[in-house]
């Protein structure tokens, strides 16, 4: 079974606030993702990534940076939180050519007050 | 963009009855992917279904790449079987998963 853990679980940030959500995975895959879930949006690309030191902008990027240090780390970085941040986000490992499915992690629920 | 439109929205069946979950996708694909996600929040992967008809236990998955739809068949349902049910667009494998809204099952005894 894919192993994908995130932390915090959860994090309650102030507006303006620099937030790091991180992700780390023991399957050796190349790709990994982070996505964020709202009522009525369901959930939405927001960075991706296709191994260490790479970075790309998935569907919804502007707020976020993302960094990949290593095969296992993926980490996501609100530089300046925002209220309209809060919000379940996920991160995911798979989807490339070794392993086309993708592995979700537990979430982490986030509060921008 | 890619779209996914998943019906019904939501569902309530009594235990053990069998339901039938669809998927509708925009645009051509190369895969999907079916997930269950626990009333907690957590995602499990049920199905990875390029194409064809693929059964776990009481689950069946049928996707019809030509058609661009995929269903998903629950039968005998269970009260443990409660939870929303997404389904997701492979366009481009390297590019991340298109969702739908989901599907909220509800079962009760």
């Amino acid at each position: 079974e894919a192993a994908v853990t995130q932390s915090p679980r959860n994090k309650v940030a102030v507006t303006g606030g620099k937030v790091t959500l991180s992700c780390n995975q023991t399957n050796n895959h190349n790709n990994m993702y982070w996505y964020r879930q709202d009522t009525g949006h369901g959930l939405r690309l927001i960075h991706y990534s296709y191994g260490a030191g790479s970075t790309e902008k998935g569907d919804i990027p502007d707020g976020y940076k993302a960094s990949r240090p290593s095969q296992e780390n993926f980490s996501l970085i609100l530089e300046l939180a925002t209220p309209s941040q809060t919000s379940v986000y996920f991160c995911a490992s798979g989807g490339g050519q070794g392993a086309r499915e993708q592995y979700f992690g537990p979430g982490t629920r986030l509060t921008v007050l | 963009g890619q779209q996914v439109q998943q019906s019904p929205a939501s569902l309530v069946l009594q235990e053990g009855e069998n339901a039938e979950l669809q998927c509708n996708f925009s645009t051509s694909l190369n895969s999907m992917q079916w997930f269950y996600q626990r009333p907690g929040g957590s995602l499990v992967s049920l199905f990875y279904n390029p194409s064809g008809t693929k059964q776990s236990g009481r689950l069946t998955s049928t996707t019809v790449i030509k058609e661009r739809r995929s269903s998903l068949h629950i039968s005998s349902s269970q009260t443990t079987d409660s939870g929303t049910y997404l389904c997701a667009m492979v366009y481009n494998y390297a590019q991340g998963l298109t969702f739908g809204l989901g599907t909220r099952v509800s079962v009760f005894p």
